[in-house]
């Protein structure tokens, strides 16, 4: 199946710094990419859809001045978490359109941890 | 509006048991249905997919079949392993929804040796 890389796969940070997390898709070309997340013990939320060349559309309630999406090529969309706060830990997932497949191809996650 | 309801876990069954994992949704139009799997600490992975009524989605054993009346999707396995132990989730795509995916609350799956 196809491939989804996240870098990097953990990251731990101080109160107010800001974290970047690289989504690629490896052997195909997604002019759509996900981003979700997710807490302990339940599904996921979408947070944003990643739109190659244009603006992120975001999902009620998810600030987009917090949550940066630059999606500036056919494979990478990128996710920046400004100003990180302890609340802002979570495991981070992003997931890529294949539309000759019609299936979302899902990276292996981003564990951030912000103390 | 549009959703998928699948068991509430934890599930906990002995090595080689049959398993049926229960999904139900309701959507307007005509979905395309997924479970994926995510095993620990990991991201998901597709398991397998149906994209119209009748079709059957199989993969590692796991099989599951598009039911348009029931509008049901159940997962099942004739004989797990302890290496199927993961979370699964249960989720469609509406043809006209931009392509977001609707997921269930996801089922806990604990397999003893």
């Amino acid at each position: 199946g196809a491939v989804v890389s996240q870098h990097p796969s953990r990251v731990i940070c101080k109160s107010g710094t800001s974290v970047k997390i690289e989504c690629r898709s490896l052997d195909f070309q997604a002019t759509t990419m996900f981003w979700y997340r997710q807490f302990p013990k339940q599904s996921l939320m979408l947070m944003a859809t990643s739109n190659e060349g244009s603006k992120a559309t975001y999902e009620q309630g998810v600030e987009k001045d917090k949550f940066l999406i630059n999606h500036a090529s056919l494979t990478l969309s990128t996710l920046t978490v400004t100003s990180a706060h302890p609340e802002d830990s979570s495991f981070y997932i992003c997931s890529a359109l294949d539309r000759g497949q019609e299936t979302q191809y899902f990276g292996p996650g981003t564990r951030l941890l912000v103390l | 509006g549009n959703s998928v309801t699948q068991m509430e876990g934890p599930v906990t069954l002995s090595e080689e048991a049959f398993l049926t994992i229960n999904c139900t949704y309701t959507a307007t139009g005509y979905p395309s249905l997924f479970w994926y799997v995510q095993y620990p600490g990991e991201g998901l992975q597709l398991l397998l997919k149906a994209t119209k009524a009748d079709d059957k989605g199989s993969n590692k054993g796991f099989e599951a079949t598009y039911r348009k009346e029931t509008t049901s999707f159940h997962l099942e396995k004739g004989s797990v392993q302890v290496s199927d132990s993961a979370v699964y989730f249960c989720a469609l795509i509406l043809n006209s929804s931009a392509s977001k995916i609707i997921f269930g609350s996801g089922t806990r799956l604990s397999i003893r040796p």
